[in-house]
């Protein structure tokens, strides 16, 4: 168990539709990051907060948001869902998100969209 | 554009021996290297990891060299044990851009430990 908690494991929605995806990181960690894993891809770097703030952009599409929140939890908004963004979402933490961290993942979101 | 690849999608090795896994990467800029294990409906668990200022790491059965001329790093498990058949993924930071840590991730290889 890495302490770093996800919800919900999974999600079945529809095309068009919004969700999101929840993520409370390890205990003392300041930052958190967001990955995709889809089939056809490895895990793909999404975006970092850092304390609140967005520290670093991957690619993430337009109509993908997040926001870290005081209590340094994190969510991810998924709207206008389309097929393809069926996949695995992980969150990830990390103490400071600085250089030559280590960063330890969460059991990750599986979205399947119909 | 890959930056970090895993040539081999998967690997069988009998148990009691070595498993050798193996990362390629082509950004120069990159200066930790990662190894995370994964089971399937489970999220990535940390290994080991490498910075560029060395080119040997060992924890306990768990070794990665790196050899940053050839741009390859590699992962080895001795002895080799049937609870270690998961995916395997190498990971690389890069110095610059910034203060991000943001992983770049190779395609994993399927380790398969035989008993």
């Amino acid at each position: 168990d890495s302490g770093v908690t996800q919800t919900p494991k999974h999600l079945i929605t529809a095309t068009g539709q919004r969700v999101t995806l929840r993520c409370s990181p390890r205990s003392g960690d300041l930052s958190v990051y967001w990955y995709q894993q889809s089939l056809d891809q490895g895990l793909q770097f999404l975006i970092q907060y850092y304390n609140g703030e967005e520290r670093a952009k991957g690619n993430i599409l337009e109509r993908f948001s997040a926001q870290q929140f005081p209590d340094l939890h994190s969510e991810l908004n998924l709207s206008s869902l389309e097929l393809g963004d069926s996949a695995l979402y992980f969150c990830a933490s990390s103490v400071y998100g600085g250089r030559q961290e280590t960063q330890y993942f969460g059991p990750g979101t599986r979205l399947l969209v119909l | 554009d890959q930056q970090v690849k895993q040539n081999s999608p998967s690997l069988s090795v009998q148990e009691g021996r070595i498993s050798i896994l193996n990362c390629d990467y082509t950004n120069s800029m990159f200066d930790y290297f990662l190894w995370y294990k994964k089971y399937p409906a489970e999220g990535p668990t940390f290994l080991i990891s490498i910075s560029s200022i060395k080119d040997k790491n060992e924890d306990g059965r768990f070794t990665v060299f790196l050899n940053k001329s050839a741009k390859h790093l590699s992962l080895h498990i001795v002895p080799s044990q049937p609870g270690d058949s998961a995916v395997y993924f190498c990971a690389a930071s890069a110095r610059g851009g910034g203060a991000t840590n943001k992983l770049i991730f190779g395609t994993g290889t399927l380790l398969a430990v035989q008993p």
